[in-house]
């Protein structure tokens, strides 16, 4: 079956300041990643997701990039601010159920 | 604004007694997932359904617990009998087919003393 792997597991970066967050994958097969953000006492959230026929996608200060052939992903979040503090789940999929990442903590700091 | 809607919010039991968790996948879904979140083990994927019929419940401890769909507006899972190791969040999480986006409920936390 599908694993994958996320790091960091915890990320601290100063207001402004970018955050990449990356995962990789096993299974060639996978052509689909999405990444959900979770707030504390909330469920997560989809905030971007990604095709495996696109290479890289932008939605205003974040933006995810896929290589197929070394089977990883990453998650970029520019000129970060107080509220994108939370947990970042990767996640993978090939037409059957969402394998998930460990998630990583990000914490942006004044 | 469409939204997967689960109860309780809340729960704290005792250890023996029996727990059902529901919930409401948003309307034209036909996935239903149960995931568990704990500290230590992360989201993992207990069970799920497409079209009302049972896919996957592998991640499901088969003695205590169980998950059905009696129509396509329910989903339920059931532990009987809880123990303290259950306490967790259990997410509820729907979409459409498989290997598309999923959109998670706000959780039921369980807390089994």
């Amino acid at each position: 079956g599908e694993n994958v792997e996320q790091h960091p597991s915890t990320l601290s970066v100063q207001e402004g300041d970018s955050a990449v967050i990356k995962c990789t994958y096993s299974d060639s097969a996978s052509n689909y990643f999405p990444w959900y953000k979770q707030e504390l006492g909330k469920g997560p959230q989809l905030i971007i997701d990604i095709r495996s026929n696109v290479g890289e996608k932008k939605d205003q200060r974040i933006a995810v990039t896929l290589n197929k052939t070394a089977k990883h992903f990453s998650l970029h979040i520019t000129e970060t601010q107080p509220e994108d503090s939370a947990v970042y789940f990767c996640a993978a999929s090939q037409g059957s159920k969402l394998t998930f990442g460990t998630g990583t903590r990000l914490q942006v700091t004044l | 604004d469409a939204r997967v809607t689960q109860t309780p919010r809340h729960k704290v039991t005792e250890m023996g007694q029996e727990v059902t968790m529901r919930c409401q996948p948003i309307l034209g879904h036909n996935t239903v997932f149960w995931y568990r979140q704990t500290m230590m083990q992360g989201l993992e994927l207990l069970a799920y359904f497409r079209n009302r019929a049972p896919l996957d419940d592998s991640g499901m401890p088969k003695d205590r617990f169980s998950a059905e769909m009696p129509d396509a507006t329910l989903a339920t899972l059931k532990i009987q009998p809880s123990e303290p190791r259950d306490s967790a969040v259990y997410f509820c999480a729907s979409g459409w087919n498989m290997g598309n986006t999923i959109y998670f409920g706000e959780g039921s936390w369980l807390t089994v003393v």
